[in-house]
């Protein structure tokens, strides 16, 4: 089955840096791959995905790319905030046929004012 | 459109016992996704109910099982609870079949088992 690992576990920044959570995956048939944001005792929230024919998908502070190649995956954020402050969480899966989905254990980012 | 919703919102249950969980999908939303959310293993996919039908089921015993009903609403049912199975579950909804589409989280049921 699919095996996804998340890192860093934890990554702590300060107010306006960079963040970038990588993720990478075994198999080469999964072809979407969504980022969760979940904050303390909240849902997990869908905030970027990008399927496997697009090798790069932005929305404002946020980016993720993605190499089919080295099959990994990476988001980033710019200009951090306070309220970025949450469990990022990515995922992969693919359509069609008997899959399971299969999640990232969980990055949890502190941005420090 | 109201959010997805799902009841109870804590549940305490003994050993042995079992338990129904509710989920309401985003009106107009047919396919209704199950997740079990622990700190040791994180999210972890359940099953997948799509126009009443099971579409996909993750690697849980047959202990765990769901149904969907004609309104999308859909139930999941744990039977002889075991100490391992207290955990935060998670429904989701999308309007399309399958997890390659934007999926919208329920709040969870926090379920304790002692």
């Amino acid at each position: 089955g699919e095996n996804v690992e998340q890192h860093p576990s934890t990554l702590s920044v300060q107010e306006g840096d960079s963040a970038v959570i990588k993720c990478t995956y075994s198999d080469s048939a999964s072809n979407y791959f969504p980022w969760y944001k979940q904050e303390l005792g909240k849902r997990p929230q869908l905030i970027i995905d990008i399927r496997s024919n697009v090798g790069e998908k932005k929305d404002q502070r946020i980016a993720v790319t993605l190499n089919k190649t080295a099959k990994h995956f990476s988001l980033h954020i710019t200009e951090t905030q306070p309220e970025d402050s949450a469990v990022y969480f990515c995922a992969a899966s693919r359509a069609g046929g008997s899959y399971i989905p299969t999640f990232g254990r969980g990055t949890s980012l502190i941005v420090h004012p | 459109k109201a959010g997805v919703t799902q009841t109870p919102r804590y549940l305490i249950k003994t050993r042995g016992q079992q338990v129904t969980l509710s989920c309401s999908p985003i009106s107009g939303h047919r396919s209704v996704s199950w997740y079990q959310q622990t700190p040791g293993q994180g999210l972890q996919f359940l099953f997948e109910y799509f126009s009443e039908t099971q579409r996909n089921k993750g690697n849980f015993p047959g202990r765990f099982s769901g149904r969907q009903f004609s309104n999308s609403r859909s139930e999941m049912n744990v039977s002889t609870l075991e100490l391992g199975d207290s955990a935060l579950y998670l429904c989701a909804s999308s309007p399309r079949q399958g997890i390659t589409y934007e999926q919208y989280f329920g709040p969870g049921t926090r379920l304790t088992v002692t």
